[in-house]
């Protein structure tokens, strides 16, 4: 069966600092994968994907991820965090071939300090 | 700017009493999807429509039922909404004809959230 795991459940940060939001997944097909970001009282924004091509994808507000085949990996970066970034990240994936359901992690939850 | 809406943003309705809830896209994407999120949790999808063949999830519970009259709507209609039914609710396309990658990806709306008295 296919599932997603979000290994922090909360990232307390420093703003300014880098950060690294870790997601792995499980699968016996290829795979799409996405990160989702969901402020609070808002829907989910997509902050990257990938689908194919190269493994470092960048996304907006300055977040990138690697997707790494071998791990089952696809972690979300960002080498400085800002106040604003404060919110609920989501890592998801899709199965290759036709339209398919996303399946979530369990989110975590960024909490950028000043 | 085409985008996924969603009516009313908040709505507040009383145990038992039917409610519905409006998704409406100008994507004109194939697929609309509808998910219940409460709170701390990951979205949970109850159903999907591809086109007009509509897909129930197993586990989602008979109370929720779903139309979509045409393309562009969809509705989600909680017959009788029990306090376990306060959530955020989230409606999501995918699927163009003009662009087939999409159907690799779903936009979101920005969500009902939905309180039960």
């Amino acid at each position: 069966a296919q599932s997603v795991t979000q290994l922090d459940s909360q990232v307390p940060v420093f703003e300014e600092a880098p950060v690294e939001l870790r997601c792995n997944y499980s699968s016996s097909v290829s795979v799409y994968l996405f990160w989702y970001v969901q402020y609070p009282n808002q829907g989910l924004q997509l902050l990257l994907k990938y689908l194919s091509g190269s493994t470092l994808v960048k996304g907006i507000n300055g977040f990138e991820a690697e997707f790494n085949k071998s791990q089952t990996s696809f972690h979300l970066r960002k080498p400085s965090v800002h106040i604003s970034d404060t919110a609920e990240y989501f890592c998801a994936v899709s199965f290759s071939g036709g339209y398919n359901k996303l399946i979530f992690g369990a989110g975590t939850r960024l909490a950028v300090h000043p | 700017d085409a985008m996924v809406i969603q009516n009313p943003r908040y709505q507040v309705t009383q145990f038992g009493k039917p409610v519905t809830l409006s998704c409406s896209q100008t994507l004109n994407h194939n697929v609309m999807y509808w998910y219940q999120q409460k709170s701390s949790q990951a979205p949970k999808l109850l159903f999907h429509y591809y086109d007009k063949d509509f897909n129930n999830e197993a586990d989602t519970p008979d109370n929720f039922q779903s139309r979509r009259p045409n393309t562009s709507f969809c509705f989600l209609d909680i017959r009788s909404p029990g306090l376990g039914d306060a959530a955020m609710y989230l409606c999501a396309t995918s699927g163009g004809l003009a662009d087939p990658s999409s159907y690799n990806e779903q936009f979101f709306g920005p969500g009902t959230r939905l309180t039960v008295l």
